[in-house]
């Protein structure tokens, strides 16, 4: 249980253009998703939170208006990069959050499960 | 969010076991301890998740001591295919967690 997919796994886009990256929890809901990014030898860098019917929420230095993020369902979370710029080329990860169980200490097991990830390319 | 600190690289052969440890000074009571592995052009894997003593699966073992300040990942017997980086994270019940730089583990013949 607990998968996470992405459509497409692969995009190469003129500069100027949007692409847009889906993601979907296939056999749990999730009310939260979050997008990531990830550069060649770097971590996972957070961009932002995604909660079903609301607006999702940005990391500092990420631009709203150039990441679109809508998570119309519980189950599929969209993310548009709008005019996109050979900068914007990266490797774009999104994960679906699983509700866990209780535990001692008063929180919950709540788990990310990660997509297989979107390679953008941007010319 | 807490901070984690973990090696930055690791060497193994076949057939060894492999430990990762990582400190989590500043983790709040409410957190747990999640590890996560990552091949090149891939999502993250889920590999085990604790919140205190010890926990294990199929694939690894997670060792939590009483004052959960550190946590070590235990992976037994490892194969060239377990060559990867290594998450620790730590977090509580709003999901969120923050990717530190990992450990790269090099699993050599």
């Amino acid at each position: 249980g607990a998968v996470v997919s992405q459509h497409p796994s692969r995009v190469i886009c003129k500069s100027g253009t949007s692409v847009k990256i889906e993601c979907r929890s296939l056999d749990f809901q999730a009310t939260t998703m979050f997008w990531y990014r990830q550069f060649p030898k770097q971590s996972l860098m957070l961009m932002a939170t995604s909660n079903e019917g609301s607006k999702a929420t940005y990391e500092q230095g990420v631009e709203k208006d150039k990441f679109l993020i809508n998570h119309a369902s519980l189950t599929l979370s969209t993310l548009t990069v709008t005019s996109a710029h050979p900068e914007d080329s990266s490797f774009y990860i999104c994960s679906a959050g699983r509700d866990g169980t209780g535990i001692e200490g008063g929180g919950y097991t709540d788990t990310q499960y990660f997509g297989p990830g979107t390679r953008l390319t941007v010319l | 969010l807490a901070k984690t600190t973990q090696p930055i690289s690791m060497d193994s052969y076949e057939g060894q076991e492999v430990n990762i440890t990582c400190s989590h000074n500043n983790i709040a009571t409410n957190d747990y301890i999640t590890w996560y592995q990552q091949f090149p052009s891939q999502g993250p894997r889920f590999i085990i998740q604790g919140y205190k003593t010890k926990v294990t699966n199929e694939v690894a073992s997670l060792f939590i001591p009483a004052d959960r300040k550190s946590s070590t990942l235990s992976l037994p017997r490892v194969s060239l295919s377990d060559t990867a980086v290594y998450y620790c994270l730590v977090g509580g019940n709003d999901y969120k967690l923050s990717f530190g730089a990992g450990t790269t583990v090099t699993v050599r013949a």
